[in-house]
């Protein structure tokens, strides 16, 4: 059983295309994080939500706490954005993080 | 510059043989944590430590262990290699603990990664 759920596993886009990958989550939560790993392997944090919508530059992250859901959105895709997405919660019990398997992104030039 | 250190970033080792992996952050988290990646999962928690001198087990603890003597360093120790334990590990670390009760302010910071492999 997995508490955090991704989807699509794998996207392949043309530059240039609007991108949405998202997770949905079984668990209640304290906040939402959205993870980028590099193709060297390094893992940074996007976001953190823990309600309604955040921006910054190209990239676009929302949150349905009702639904359990959120999006990464990612706007005007370039190359460099190609990248594993990670979807991670942090439980509203404060034990720990969950994380969801990834959203492997291809951006075609 | 901040962050988290981990060392080595590549090992192949024995079975059988005794391993351990690093990790330093200098932000003074309380929080640390290692994680394993593995093909078609997600990370998995193998031990944290809310703070200097305490430690508890995560998902998939079995075979390895910890310490924390300080706040700075948390490594983690493979007693006796297995060739399931080739992965790639990731510390982490975070300002607040495993058991606090606030939300929304726990930032999650990663190391780089250590690949390992036991043949």
């Amino acid at each position: 059983k997995n508490e955090v759920e991704q989807s699509p596993q794998n996207l392949t886009a043309q530059e240039g295309e609007f991108i949405t990958i998202n997770c949905s989550y079984s668990v209640g939560i304290s906040a939402l994080h959205w993870l980028q790993q590099h193709p060297g392997g390094g893992i940074v944090s996007l976001f953190m939500l823990s309600s309604g919508k955040k921006k910054h530059g190209r990239l676009i992250a929302t949150i349905n706490i009702q639904e359990k859901h959120s999006s990464l959105h990612i706007t005007a895709s370039h190359p460099r954005d190609s990248a594993v997405y990670i979807c991670a919660v942090r439980s509203n019990t404060g034990n720990q993080f969950y994380f969801g398997t990834g959203t492997s992104l291809t951006v075609i030039p | 510059i901040a962050g988290i250190t981990q060392a080595p970033t590549s090992q192949i080792l024995a079975a059988g043989r005794r391993m351990t992996l690093r990790c330093t952050q200098d932000m003074r988290h309380n929080a640390m944590y290692w994680y394993r990646q593995d093909l078609g999962l997600g990370l998995r928690l193998i031990h944290y430590s809310n703070t200097a001198g305490t430690t508890g087990k995560g998902e998939v603890p079995d075979g390895y262990s910890v310490s924390r003597a300080n706040t700075d360093d948390f490594p983690l120790t493979l007693a006796s290699a297995v060739p399931s334990q080739t992965s790639v590990y990731f510390c982490a670390s975070s300002p607040l603990g495993w058991d606090s009760a606030l939300s929304g302010a726990n930032v999650l910071t990663f190391g780089a990664g250590s690949r390992l492999t036991v043949l």
